[in-house]
């Protein structure tokens, strides 16, 4: 079953713009990870935040932790054409043996 | 570059046959995780390989197995196609630990017929 849920489901925006994308999840984590997929090939990993983490940047990349609502967002700051693809959210559930439990995605499409 | 390579890349099959398919890397991690991706979802796990042997599984029947071998490649085996089955195969090398980072190959598109 997935493990978190992403919305929105789609997100659509013009170049500069900011993209928010949010994921929920139900389990205690030990952290959570962001995954990019474009036209579904490869996930490449984003970005990984601790459960004891709050908020972690890397380039335009910002991701949010509330453990206490059990949720994440991802923001993308002054969007470009080439971040167009699916972002997903992704937890180990609490578990240290290296296994994933992905949402089902956000697909941002970013206009020039 | 993720180093994780992943064949065939498209595979057609008819229901009820077998496919095969394999994944390799360069590096040492120490897990191998094979993942199934229906169209418009997220990846869903399909079981672990931790030092050549199953670590777990998720909710998929006996007819997915598969292997490791002592040279960090793998293999993918689903017995008894299903129209379901159809799905992008996607395999991915890790770590144990608190940092499970998984990187991904481009994955194998298996369409049954």
């Amino acid at each position: 079953s997935q493990q978190g849920e992403e919305d929105p489901q789609a997100l659509s925006i013009q170049e500069g713009e900011n993209a928010t994308m949010n994921c929920s999840y139900k389990t205690s984590i030990n952290n959570l990870q962001w995954y990019r997929q474009n036209s579904g090939r490869g996930l490449v990993h984003l970005i990984l935040i601790r459960s004891n983490e709050r908020e972690k940047h890397s380039g335009r990349l910002r991701v949010t932790l509330d453990t206490s609502k059990k949720s994440s967002s991802l923001l993308i700051t002054a969007s470009r054409a080439a971040d167009t693809a699916s972002y997903f959210c992704a937890t180990d559930r609490g578990s240290t043996l290296g296994r994933l439990y992905f949402g089902r995605g956000t697909q941002l499409t970013v206009w020039p | 570059e993720t180093g994780v390579t992943q064949s065939p890349t498209h595979l057609i099959k008819t229901r009820g046959q077998q496919v095969t398919l394999r994944c390799s890397s360069q590096s040492g991690h120490n897990t191998v995780s094979w993942y199934q991706q229906a169209l418009g979802q997220g990846p869903q796990f399909i079981f672990q390989y931790y030092r050549e042997e199953e670590n777990g599984r998720g909710n998929f029947p006996p007819r997915f197995s598969g292997l490791q071998f002592p040279n960090y490649s793998s293999e993918l085996n689903v017995n008894a196609l299903e129209l379901d089955d159809s799905a992008l195969y996607l395999c991915a090398i890790g770590n144990r630990g608190r940092e499970n980072i998984q990187y991904f190959g481009a994955g194998t598109r298996l369409s049954v017929l």
